[in-house]
């Protein structure tokens, strides 16, 4: 079984630029989570999707951050424009339906996104 | 203020002793917590749930307690082999209305087991 993937792995751009990240969830996982690390700082919650509803943004930051996940699939995450304080490591996480596998979320292996 | 402490400074023991890992929280009433392990350049690798009504947990070589009176959580990893350097994420697990959960992170604690 494939794992939850994540694209590009790694990002470096210029400030007021966009950059969009893609998470592929494993196949049949309705819930996924979008979290990001700042250095030096814990995992933070941004955004959980269950299909393609957003069932919690309350973490994203701000408007310049827009997340989608068109058909309940893959998932895209845009930040438009990037700021210096966006530089961090965004992960993507998925778990199966509520009534699978109580809590346990799989773990993209991240994007390192640098803003210079 | 709300917030999850986890030992700070970096672990290292000897090869199969046995490494236990802290973690404390406050203002929070998890549901559940998580224990997940994160290698260098990896995203986070579920180990361990346990249930506000569960005193411990056990896998293999790791066990897990949970006291919801001191608000603390203790993760073990027994008979230690090098395998096992990494770092360790707390993570309480908050269950919200509907389908709704959210994970809230402590910083890590690194664990380096010395052959």
């Amino acid at each position: 079984e494939a794992g939850v993937t994540q694209f590009p792995s790694h990002s470096v751009i210029e400030k007021g630029q966009t950059v969009t990240l893609r998470c592929d969830p494993i196949s049949g996982h309705d819930n996924l989570y979008w979290y990001r690390r700042v250095m030096g700082k814990e995992i933070k919650f941004l955004l959980h999707f269950v299909k393609e509803s957003k069932q919690d943004e309350s973490g994203m930051p701000n408007n310049r951050f827009l997340a989608e996940r068109t058909g309940g699939t893959y998932s895209t995450l845009k930040v438009q424009p990037a700021e210096l304080e966006d530089s961090g490591v965004y992960f993507c996480a998925s778990s199966p339906p509520s009534t699978g596998r109580l809590g346990e979320q799989y773990f993209g292996p991240g994007t390192r996104l640098t803003v210079t | 203020s709300q917030k999850i402490e986890q030992n700070s400074e970096a672990l290292n023991i000897q090869e199969g002793k046995t490494a236990t890992l802290t973690c404390n929280y406050t203002n929070y009433s998890p549901a559940y917590l998580q224990w997940y392990r994160q290698d260098p350049g990896r995203g986070p690798v579920f180990l361990l749930l346990i249930r506000e009504n569960e005193k411990e947990k056990r896998k293999e070589r790791l066990k897990v307690t949970f006291d919801t009176t001191l608000k603390q959580s203790l993760f073990h990893v027994t008979a230690s082999q090098p395998a096992d350097s990494a770092t360790y994420l707390c993570a309480l697990d908050i269950p919200r209305a509907g389908n709704n959960r959210k994970l809230i992170w402590g910083l890590g604690t690194s664990l380096a087991v010395n052959p």
